[in-house]
């Protein structure tokens, strides 16, 4: 079984402040990883796929960068606004073919 | 496209009783999804779908079972509830090749939350 790690479990920040957090992935049978955006009484949604060591994605003022031989992943948020109040949730899959989801990130951002 | 479609929106059950969470999807992924989530945890892979005919189990499929005769359908059956089986259910799907569903993003409907009691 994997183990999906994210840190921190939640953050407050101002408004017009950049934030990262942090997925901890098992480097082993690694095949992909996921970010989704997960507002308060909505469903995720998907922000990002990523399966290639370095890889590095961005929409908008929301990146994410990609080491599968150290097993993390970065998630970088430019300029912080209220809307993106959310939980951040990222997921890896493996070999054994689902993904594994981490508890997420719960952001607050104060205007 | 409505995208991912679950019924009920609430449910309370009593202890023992049966019931069935809808899943609809119309974007015609092959692969489909159910979760659950409590309080405080990730969400947990309970049964999963790659094609019309054929299910699989996740990480935590007991109490459930599921089925999957159309592409669009993947109803979530719960025989006996038990108070344990209180939690939020999502249902997912994605257009994936390869290894089940990890390429591409999975799609959620608006879940459904139940309670047992």
């Amino acid at each position: 079984i994997l183990n999906v790690e994210q840190s921190p479990q939640s953050l407050h920040v101002q408004e017009g402040d950049s934030t990262n957090f942090t997925c901890s992935f098992p480097s082993s049978n690694f095949y992909a990883l996921h970010w989704y955006r997960w507002e308060t009484a909505k469903s995720p949604e998907a922000l990002f796929v990523m399966t290639l060591n370095g890889d590095e994605k961005k929409k908008g003022r929301i990146s994410a960068t990609l080491n599968t031989k150290e097993g993390y992943s970065y998630l970088y948020i430019k300029g912080s606004q209220p809307e993106d109040s959310a939980t951040y949730l990222c997921a890896s899959g493996g070999s054994q073919g689902n993904l594994i989801f981490g508890k997420g990130t719960k952001l607050s951002v104060k205007p | 496209n409505a995208g991912v479609t679950q019924t009920p929106k609430f449910r309370i059950l009593k202890i023992g009783q049966s019931m069935t969470l809808q899943c609809t999807q119309d974007m015609n992924h092959n692969y489909m999804y159910w979760y659950r989530q409590d309080p405080g945890m990730g969400l947990k892979l309970i049964y999963y779908s790659v094609g019309a005919g054929i299910t699989d189990k996740g990480e935590v499929p007991n109490g459930y079972n599921v089925s999957r005769s159309t592409t669009e359908d993947f109803p979530l059956r719960l025989e006996l509830a038990a108070p344990s089986q209180t939690s939020v259910y999502f249902c997912a799907s994605s257009q994936s090749w390869g290894v089940a569903g990890v390429f591409n993003e999975q799609f959620f409907g608006p879940g459904t939350r139940l309670t047992v009691l």
